[in-house]
């Protein structure tokens, strides 16, 4: 059974820093990979998907990549804003469309 | 931009109840899920639906039952609820073979 693990839970930074969240997965036979930011309270906002033929996916300041050999996937936040405080979670799309979430990192941009 | 849709933001039952949660999406998508996002847990999927009338149980089934009459809508009931149901309970919709999934904005559903 896949398993997501996002590390660590939380992770604060000055604003205008470059910052990178990880997402490892126990199974590499990774199909599709969605990131999602998700604000106190609410529901979640899809970020980016990276499909199964593709490496990476840009959106604005934010850059997804994908390797599957080893299993692991990195989001890439460019000069950090207070706004971009959330919590961000990665997702692997297995077998008939199911997600399986990580935990999610918990970001805080102190300006 | 996809919409999704659910009838409540908050919501308090008490236990025994019969509670009906509601999701709708504007963009003709196949796949519709549900979920529910617990401190510590994550989000688990609990019942999801490719089609009309069709229904696959998720991770964590018990104690709830789905219906999708329409192809825009999809609901969730507890048949009675309990404490343990008490959750934020999150709607998702999207395309079969993209498989981007969508959300709604969550349903607080408190159970006393």
């Amino acid at each position: 059974k896949q398993e997501v693990t996002q590390i660590p839970a939380a992770l604060s930074v000055p604003e205008g820093e470059n910052l990178v969240l990880n997402c490892s997965f126990t199974d590499s036979a990774i199909y599709n990979l969605q990131w999602f930011r998700q604000d106190p309270g609410k529901g979640l906002t899809s970020l980016l998907l990276i499909q199964s033929s593709q490496r990476e996916q840009t959106s604005g300041r934010l850059n997804a990549s994908l390797d599957k050999s080893s299993g692991r996937s990195t989001l890439y936040i460019a000069a950090s804003q207070p706004g971009d405080s959330a919590t961000y979670l990665c997702a692997d799309t297995g077998a008939n469309s199911k997600l399986t979430f990580g935990k999610g990192i918990t970001l805080s941009v102190r300006p | 931009d996809v919409k999704v849709t659910q009838s409540s933001r908050y919501l308090v039952k008490r236990t025994g109840e019969k509670v009906f949660l509601e999701c709708v999406q504007d963009m003709d998508h196949e796949n519709m899920f549900w979920y529910r996002q617990d401190p510590g847990l994550g989000l688990r999927l609990i019942y999801f639906s490719y089609d009309v009338k069709m229904k696959e149980k998720g991770d964590i089934p018990e104690g709830y039952s789905v219906s999708r009459e329409k192809k825009e809508r999809f609901s969730l009931i507890l048949e009675s609820a309990s404490t343990n149901q008490t959750s934020m309970y999150l709607c998702a919709s999207g395309t079969l073979g993209r498989d981007e999934q969508f959300f709604g904005p969550g349903t607080r559903l408190t159970v006393l």
